[in-house]
């Protein structure tokens, strides 16, 4: 089955640092990537939506300054959380879908960042 | 607006007896439906899809309904474990180019030995 890699499972940061999460698709082309954040007992709310080669795509309220997408290669998209605050702190998933195995998706296993 | 609805509450059984959850929607006709599990700090798993022209999906121990008149769809676990104790997630696609898959709220099973 696919897989998908993600970076960092934990992190812990001082207030005002960037965060960097990596996503990375082991054995397929990733052509769309999609970055959730997830609080607890809570549904999953996408973030972004990114094809490869193209500026991501953000959903209403997330503000695209804060949360910088990259989707530079066909198996790699990055996350960066800047400038973090205690707000952010939350689990935050990826998933990787490829056109060509149809409409199923494979996630990360997620990074749960706390922003002291 | 589109909306995804499953049980918030905590489904709790027996170890051996048949797990139901609901996933309704509204607002929206859907492609299809796909049901993922999550387990505590992890991402989610792909368990079924069903499109809208079937009415039922099978995999070992899971099943799957879809009833577009209802706006419903059935997710059942027979001859459940321990094991099975998870969140489990309903999401539905247009089907189109344009794919923004849209998550339920999940809903937890706590199946008791």
């Amino acid at each position: 089955g696919a897989v998908v890699s993600q970076h960092p499972s934990r992190v812990i940061c001082k207030s005002g640092t960037s965060v960097k999460i990596e996503c990375r698709s082991l054995d397929f082309q990733a052509t769309t990537m999609f970055w959730y954040r997830q609080f607890p007992k809570q549904s999953l709310m996408l973030m972004a939506t990114s094809n490869e080669g193209s500026k991501a795509t953000y959903e209403q309220g997330v503000e695209k300054d804060k949360f910088l997408i990259n989707h530079a290669s066909l198996t790699l998209s990055t996350l960066t959380v800047t400038s973090a605050h205690p707000e952010d702190s939350s689990f935050y998933i990826c998933s990787a879908k490829n056109r060509d195995r149809g409409e199923k998706l494979f996630f990360g296993s997620g990074t749960q960042l706390s922003v002291l | 607006s589109q909306k995804i609805e499953q049980n918030s509450e905590a489904l709790n059984i027996q170890e051996g007896k048949t797990a139901t959850l609901t996933c309704n929607y509204t607002n929206y006709s859907p492609a299809y439906l796909q049901w993922y599990r999550q387990d505590p700090g992890r991402g989610p798993v792909f368990l079924l899809l069903i499109r809208e022209n079937e009415k039922e999906k099978r995999k070992e121990r899971l099943k799957v309904t879809f009833d577009t008149t209802l706006k419903q769809s059935l997710f059942h676990i027979t001859a459940s474990q321990p094991a099975d104790s998870a969140t489990y997630l309903c999401v539905f696609g247009n089907g189109g180019g344009s794919y923004i898959p849209t998550f339920g709220r999940g809903t937890s099973l706590i199946v008791h030995p």
